[in-house]
């Protein structure tokens, strides 16, 4: 267990549809990051949060959308599902706003049909 | 644009049979190094993070180097527990994608008895 949990594990759904993937950091962390992982473009970033705000933006689709609530637990929205959308979604999260090795939960995987 | 090339893809060794698996990146200026391990179905687990020319680190059989271009993990005497994709991962010390991590595609290590 590394202390970054994530729920729900598995998450099947149909296209068009909108999701929440939960995510809850390693106890004092204050840094969230989200990352898609595909068997085609392998680990990508997606967003970062640090104590409530966001810090850093990467290709992250429009569609898709996260926050960082006061006890630290975050929430990614991912919304007008596609196909392509299909993939290993990982949290993880690390003490301040970048540093050492940042620790990543075991992911939610989704799958759209 | 930051970029990491890992290589080879894949390596299959028998039980003993030391080697290494390369890093190539380019940065405008690199934060770290960070080495993961990552086993089927589950989130990354930390190894190292290296962060200068020089530099290295062990834990038990693996051991990562740095240059200024290049990152190596050299594994001794491997067990098949060591099985697993190996991924490398930098931070760039500028900009406004401090926290963010760009990874490589990883390299799959199987590790015979």
């Amino acid at each position: 267990d590394s202390g970054v949990t994530q729920t729900p594990k598995h998450l099947i759904t149909a296209t068009g549809q909108r999701v929440t993937l939960r995510c809850s950091p390693r106890s004092g962390d204050l840094s969230v990051y989200w990352y898609q992982q595909s068997l085609d473009q392998g680990l990508q970033f997606l967003i970062q949060y640090y104590n409530g705000e966001e810090r850093a933006k990467g290709n992250i689709l429009e569609r898709f959308s996260a926050q960082q609530f006061p006890d630290l637990h975050s929430e990614l929205n991912l919304s007008s599902l596609e196909l392509g959308d299909s993939a290993l979604y990982f949290c993880a999260s690390s003490p301040g706003i970048g540093g050492g090795g940042y620790t990543f939960g075991s992911g939610t995987r989704l799958t759209v049909v | 644009e930051d970029q990491v090339t890992q290589s080879p893809e894949a390596l299959r060794l028998q039980e003993g049979e030391s080697s290494s698996l390369n890093c190539s990146y380019t940065v405008s200026g690199l934060r770290g190094l960070f080495w993961y391990r990552q086993d089927p179905g589950k989130g990354p687990e930390f190894l190292f993070t290296l962060y200068s020319a020089g530099e290295e680190k062990e834990k038990e059989r693996l051991k990562a180097t740095l240059t200024k271009k290049e990152s190596f993990l050299h594994i001794t005497a491997p067990k098949p527990e060591d099985s697993a994709t190996y991924l490398c991962a930098l931070a760039n010390a500028g900009g406004t994608s401090y926290g963010k991590l760009t990874f490589g595609q990883g390299t799959i290590l199987t590790v015979h008895p």
